[in-house]
């Protein structure tokens, strides 16, 4: 069936570096690539997303990249911030009238201060 | 808007209890989705509906029934709560040919005791 891998599961880094985290989807008819934030004890809340018409797009800090070829997506989270520490999930979604949204298994991310 | 609601926040049950978790979207959404979210852990669907009436199992659907009388309520029932579904809960409400973001309720904290 239809999955999203993601990588990698826990990531810590130092504040003001980068973040990086992957994903990779397996239903190629996916045309919506979400990035959810889940703060502790929080909701999961949308950041940030790309349609499959486009390559990369950019908000301040954070920016998603899209390869329709090789079915890989990421999520860029420059100069990080101790605000940055939370789950963050990927998703696949065909916007076309399906049900089917498929989440990664989510990555920890850890700013050290 | 209030968006997505869930009723209650918390809750603790003994085993064999059973209980009723509702959520309710002023969205006009069509679709509505069930998740639970154990510690550390990523969302795993449990039931889902894509319109009013209709109602359909996710990846865990054992220990629980699910009911969709109105398009703006989904509700979760465990008949007789076992350990193993202590959990968080989260509702989530979806435009069908929108934009394609989901959107979550703040989550049910439900403990059995």
């Amino acid at each position: 069936g239809e999955n999203v891998e993601q990588h990698p599961s826990t990531l810590s880094v130092q504040e003001g570096d980068s973040a990086v985290i992957k994903c990779t989807y397996s239903d190629s008819a996916s045309n919506y690539f979400p990035w959810y934030k889940q703060e502790l004890g929080k909701r999961p809340q949308l950041i940030i997303d790309i349609r499959s018409n486009v390559g990369e797009k950019k908000d301040q800090r954070i920016a998603v990249t899209l390869n329709k070829t090789a079915k890989h997506f990421s999520l860029h989270i420059t100069e990080t911030q101790p605000e940055d520490s939370a789950v963050y999930f990927c998703a696949a979604y065909y916007t076309s009238g399906t049900y089917k949204y498929i989440f990664g298994t989510g990555t920890r991310l850890k700013v050290l201060a | 808007n209030a968006g997505v609601t869930q009723t209650p926040k918390f809750r603790v049950l003994k085993t064999g209890q059973s209980m009723t978790l509702l959520c309710a979207q002023d969205m006009n959404h069509e679709y509505m989705y069930w998740y639970r979210q154990d510690p550390g852990m990523g969302l795993r669907l449990i039931h889902y509906s894509v319109g009013e009436g209709t109602t359909a199992k996710g990846e865990v659907p054992d220990g629980y029934n699910v009911s969709r009388l109105k398009k703006q309520n989904f509700l979760l029932g465990l008949e007789s709560a076992a350990p193993s579904q202590t959990s968080v809960y989260f509702c989530a409400s979806l435009k069908r040919g929108g934009t394609g973001e989901q959107f979550f309720g703040p989550g049910t904290r439900l403990t059995v005791l």
